[in-house]
């Protein structure tokens, strides 16, 4: 079973709401992602969670905010963002075995902000 | 010099065509590599992983790696309309450090 999951799937906020996307994996999986991927370019990398701890953070904008309340789930609260902020927001997963750490992706949550 | 390079694309073949996909890359770190598929609106979906330069082949895909010349590939045999994808080529050093996407390909195979 390689599952992530992301809710929602789809979301629609203005630039003074507060919302949240969401994450989960129960694959034991040591690390956690977090992806934004704009229309025909590849996903570019947020966040990595590592035992629940930050361990990268992109220079990404205060208006998102990660968290890891617990090792399967992960959370991405987000604030007075902007119109260009719409993306597909992709969570991943990953499993280590020996050197090779391999990222399985959930399907994403698709969010635009008017 | 961009560290991954991806032959741009579009793609369009007709059905039953042999596809093939291709990235060069510039980081000798790098040494596990990956091909994902990603359809319009949903997640990339890891496809192939290789380690060592070689083939590896898993069905109607065959992904090769040839580590002199930073170069790998991704063959699709018999393609078909459900292969119509956007194909990313992603590597990595050791411990899944400095992973990183090709831009991708996009794939149409036509009816």
């Amino acid at each position: 079973d390689t599952e992530v999951t992301q809710t929602p799937k789809h979301l629609v906020m203005g630039m003074t709401n507060k919302k949240s996307l969401k994450c989960e994996q129960h694959m034991g999986h040591r690390a956690m992602y977090w992806y934004k991927q704009k229309a025909k370019k590849p996903p570019e990398l947020m966040f990595v969670y590592s035992y629940e701890k930050l361990s990268i953070n992109e220079s990404v904008p205060s208006r998102f905010s990660p968290e890891c309340p617990n090792s399967s789930l992960l959370n991405l609260h987000l604030h007075a963002l902007q119109p260009e902020d719409s993306a597909l927001y992709l969570c991943a997963s990953s499993r280590r075995q020996g050197a090779r750490e391999t990222q399985y992706f959930g399907p994403g949550t698709r969010l635009l902000v008017l | 010099q961009k560290e991954v390079e991806q032959d741009p694309g579009p793609l369009s073949v007709p059905e039953g065509a042999i596809v093939s996909l291709n990235c060069t890359y510039s980081n000798s770190a790098f040494q596990y590599f990956m091909w994902y598929r990603q359809y319009s609106r949903k997640g990339p979906e890891l496809l192939m992983y290789t380690y060592s330069s070689g083939n590896k082949e898993d069905g109607r895909f065959t992904a090769q790696v040839d580590k002199s010349s930073k170069y790998i590939s991704l063959f699709i045999r018999d393609s078909q309309p459900s292969d119509s994808a956007t194909y990313l080529c992603a590597m990595s050093g050791n411990y899944g450090q400095n992973f990183v996407f090709g831009p991708g390909t996009r794939l149409s195979v036509l009816p």
